[in-house]
């Protein structure tokens, strides 16, 4: 599995964008990238994947640049509720097993 | 929404003892896991289970540990002889046959606290 590397810490502020960004500079043709959110003490939860270009849903929008060595994670107008670890993951679908980082840890604050 | 749940949320056992962490996957899903998390740490991968049998297993998963899914609706993880280093959360994951082969969506539960004295 592709090796990613995501800050360890970001800092925020209510209604503000956050842009996390992640590097995966050894991923395969048939990797996908996910995102999964933590809040502590509980299981993570995935908040968006992507192949390439750009996805967004309800919650976030995942940019993808065409050579898909890294991605971004964009959260429109962060809340305190969002305040989490967020995970980048990097590896082929199906049935296979996730395999999570150290993530970055995102605070928002009034 | 369908959910992943594990009970207890919370198992106190002495060094030695065995423990069973039960989970109920969303009915429909094929792939069952179990990961663990120490406290500060990231989340590991210990074991998937598919077709009614594992298939992988990380280091971690060494002979004190079992998976089983009794039932068709439960999926058990036993720890045979705890040790301290196995105090963690340990979550359960299940993910359904992908319309996209490439899905890789897995809900987790919310965790099952052990701790061992």
């Amino acid at each position: 599995l592709a090796k990613t590397t995501q800050p360890i810490s970001m800092d925020s502020y209510e209604g503000q964008e956050v842009n996390i960004t992640c590097s995966h500079n050894n991923i395969a043709t048939n990797d996908y990238i996910t995102w999964y959110q933590q809040f502590p003490s509980q299981g993570p939860r995935f908040i968006i994947q992507g192949y390439k270009t750009k996805v967004t849903n309800e919650v976030a929008s995942l940019f993808i640049p065409a050579d898909r060595k890294s991605s971004t994670l964009s959260l429109p107008r962060v809340s305190l509720s969002d305040t989490a670890v967020y995970y980048c993951l990097v590896g082929a679908g199906g049935g296979n097993k996730l395999t999570f980082g150290t993530g970055t840890q995102l605070k928002v604050e009034l | 929404e369908p959910e992943v749940t594990q009970t207890p949320s919370h198992q106190v056992t002495q060094m030695g003892q065995e423990v069973i962490l039960r989970c109920v996957p969303i009915s429909n899903h094929l792939y069952f896991y179990w990961y663990r998390q120490i406290l500060g740490q990231k989340v590991e991968f210990l074991v998937s289970f598919y077709n009614n049998e594992i298939s992988e297993k990380s280091e971690i998963f060494d002979d004190q540990f079992s998976v089983e899914r009794p039932d068709g609706s439960n999926f058990t993880l036993k720890i045979r002889s705890t040790k301290l280093e196995d105090s963690a959360m340990y979550f359960c994951a299940s993910r359904g046959q992908p319309v996209d082969p490439m899905n890789t969506e897995a809900f987790f539960g919310q965790g099952t606290r052990l701790t061992v004295v």
